[in-house]
């Protein structure tokens, strides 16, 4: 019964590679994200999108690609993968609507090495 | 560009010991939040207090909130050596398109 699911948890790829990261959600969520979180610890917003529009895109390098091809679902393609893109990447989603705010649901994360 | 700052990077305590952890930002927000993740895990949230909110409870936590001051705090009583994790404030910052900025977390260790 999770709630944003990200696949695959764990992925070893090589430099140069082209590897896509998917993304789930089953809480009727109408925005969903991509978070990238380096070896520091920082966390980062790399894309945003609400009802399958991309409304935010964090001057992410263009190998990344986001594609959403429905409110429950938001997956990133990486091109050509550097060493660079060692990270977790975690997907998140949340209900827009209130003008005060609500809560942002994370997944599991997926730790992509480049090697 | 990294909203929050967050104080002390780095906090070791003794079980049974209240933690305090502070994050301080630069614009004007909606609502702040504070997330805990656990060593190779997601982030789990743990509490939102909205901009005309100073202070809130919940369980063994307790946020507070200065907007004039943009800081808040993270209070966690009595703690347990599960709550060895690092902690993270976000900010839903106004005028932005729907997205948390997050602080540079706080890394909290509770030994027996």
């Amino acid at each position: 019964d999770t709630a944003v699911s990200q696949t695959p948890k764990y992925l070893v790829t090589q430099m140069g590679n082209d590897k896509s990261i998917k993304c789930e959600q089953n809480l009727g969520h109408d925005t969903m994200y991509w978070y990238k979180q380096d070896s520091k610890k920082f966390l980062k917003i790399m894309f945003s999108y609400n009802n399958k529009e991309l409304i935010i895109n964090e001057t992410v390098p263009n190998r990344f690609s986001p594609k959403s091809p429905d409110k429950a679902h938001l997956n990133l393609h990486i091109n050509s993968l550097e060493l660079g893109d060692s990270a977790v990447y975690f997907c998140a989603s949340r209900r827009q609507g209130s003008p005060s705010g609500n809560t942002i649901y994370f997944g599991e994360g997926s730790w992509l090495t480049v090697v | 560009s990294q909203q929050g700052e967050e104080d002390p990077q780095a906090l070791s305590i003794q079980e049974g010991e209240n933690a305090t952890m502070n994050c301080s930002y630069k614009t004007s927000i909606n609502n702040l939040q504070w997330y805990r993740q656990n060593s190779g895990r997601g982030l789990v949230h743990l509490i939102l207090i909205r901009s005309n909110e100073r202070e809130k409870h919940s369980g063994r936590l307790r946020v507070t909130l200065d907007t004039s001051k943009k800081s808040s705090s993270l209070l966690i009583t009595a703690s347990r050596a599960a709550d060895t994790a690092s902690y993270f404030c976000a900010t839903d910052d106004t005028g932005t398109a729907s997205k948390l900025t997050f602080g540079t977390g706080t890394r909290l260790q509770v030994t027996l």
